[in-house]
């Protein structure tokens, strides 16, 4: 089973500045997907990655497949970013909807 | 085009009873996938139904079942709760293809065992 490790467990921003959060995990993997959870539980898919780097207004996502580590970037953040971030990846092998998940970012962004 | 739907949205459960949750998933897209949410162990992959078979199950016990009908509308059934029970509980579609797409999440049921 692969193991998923998000970091940092909580991060707390001001309004404006760059955002990292880390996702590693232990096997490889065919794409890594970084979803976005808000308050009341509805989760957003963001991102699916299988190598390099992915863009979608102020968010970016990268993955590095050797060095088993993705990261989501938030440029200029604002409140409206606070919310849950989960990174997600498939097993080895078998079905790609049997994700596992991180234990997930909870982001604040401050104005 | 209409997003995935979840009945109902909330439910309260004594332990001992049984639940029906409901997914409708985007239309054309013939994966159901279950996955569930608790404080303690985040998310968690219950099921994943493709053309009304299961594809694949998590580490869950036999009282978590599900099945997927000929729409792709999917169903799972939780019988003899538990209060470890208490959780949201999300769906997923996708068209399905072999291998990794993008997947589509409900709003979720928010269930409580009391």
């Amino acid at each position: 089973k692969n193991e998923v490790e998000q970091s940092p467990q909580n991060l707390t921003a001001q309004e404006g500045e760059f955002i990292t959060i880390n996702c590693s995990y232990s096997v490889g993997i065919s794409a890594l997907h970084w979803l976005q959870q808000h308050p009341g539980g509805g989760i957003v898919s963001l991102f699916m990655l299988s190598s390099g780097k992915k863009k979608h207004g102020r968010l970016i996502a990268t993955i590095n497949i050797q060095e088993k580590h993705s990261s989501l970037h938030i440029t200029a953040s604002h409140p409206r970013d606070s919310a849950v971030y989960i990174c997600a990846v498939p097993p080895s092998s078998g079905s790609a909807r049997q994700l596992t998940f991180g234990s997930g970012t909870q982001l604040t962004v401050l104005p | 085009k209409a997003g995935v739907t979840q009945t109902p949205r909330y439910l309260i459960k004594t332990r001992g009873q049984q639940v029906t949750l409901s997914c409708s998933p985007i239309s054309g897209h013939r994966s159901v996938s279950w996955y569930q949410q608790t404080p303690g162990q985040g998310l968690q992959f219950l099921f994943e139904y493709f053309s009304e078979t299961q594809r694949n199950k998590g580490n869950f016990p036999g009282r978590f079942s599900g099945r997927q009908f000929s729409n792709s509308r999917s169903e799972m059934n939780v019988s003899t709760l538990e209060l470890g029970d208490s959780a949201l509980y999300l769906c997923a579609s996708s068209w399905g293809a072999g291998g990794p797409e993008e997947q589509y999440f409900g709003p979720g049921t928010r269930l409580t065992v009391t």
